[in-house]
């Protein structure tokens, strides 16, 4: 099974640190995407990367830029944290046609920002 | 339009019962329409998923039905179990292989 771990479960920081939630797979995957989770509201993409180096904007980028400098690994920068990005942030690998086009997911970092 | 309407927002239903969930659509372009399974502390995890080729789909209690005309697709989880009981997404692949996920459901089945 592909697995997917995202290198925080919960993060507490400070109103304008900057700061790095991290997301290894470990299937080889090109295509790879961080969404946020809010109640209401549903999954919403924020930036997605379909290879080494390669990234694309989602549908709620601000604030948030992303690395992607190994193809295993994808990482969600907060630029300077503001209280309104206190979320869940889920990280998926996509899994390709023999896996019904699906996601895997990680289990998620419930970050808080005080 | 991106967006993907899901209803209803929570459900509870006893067990042995039939759970309905809905979703609509309105972009065409929309290709492939998985629903996913999520429980307390967990990522959700890929449940079932349809083509907009095939009306129906089914996998032991789960059943996904699809009306293309109507742009709408449900998920029936028939004889609802207690361990049913989660928050299920359902989703649509635009280009690139990004979903447009639901707002969610809160499933809960009473034993």
């Amino acid at each position: 099974d592909v697995k997917v771990t995202q290198s925080s479960r919960y993060l507490v920081k400070r109103t304008g640190e900057k700061v790095f939630l991290e997301c290894v797979q470990d299937m080889d995957h090109e295509n790879m995407f961080w969404y946020r989770q809010d109640p209401g509201l549903g999954l919403r993409l924020i930036y997605f990367s379909y290879d080494v180096k390669m990234k694309e904007k989602g549908d709620i980028p601000e604030g948030y830029s992303v690395s992607r400098e190994k193809k295993e690994r994808f990482s969600l920068i907060l630029e300077s944290a503001s209280t309104n990005q206190t979320s869940m942030y889920l990280c998926a690998s996509y899994m390709g046609v023999r896996n019904l086009y699906g996601y895997t997911f990680g289990s998620g970092t419930r970050l808080t920002v005080v | 339009q991106q967006q993907v309407k899901q209803s209803p927002q929570s459900l509870i239903v006893q067990k042995g019962g039939i759970s309905i969930i809905n979703c609509a659509y309105e972009n065409t372009a929309f290709d492939y329409f998985p629903w996913y399974q999520q429980f307390p502390g967990k990522g959700p995890a890929l449940l079932i998923a349809i083509r907009p080729d095939v009306s129906e789909k089914k996998e032991g209690r789960f059943t996904i039905s699809f009306n293309k005309s109507a742009k709408q697709f449900s998920l029936h989880i028939m004889d609802s179990q207690p361990g049913d009981s989660a928050t299920y997404f359902c989703a649509a692949m635009s280009r690139g292989y990004k979903y447009i996920f639901g707002t969610g459901t809160r499933l809960k089945v009473l034993a």
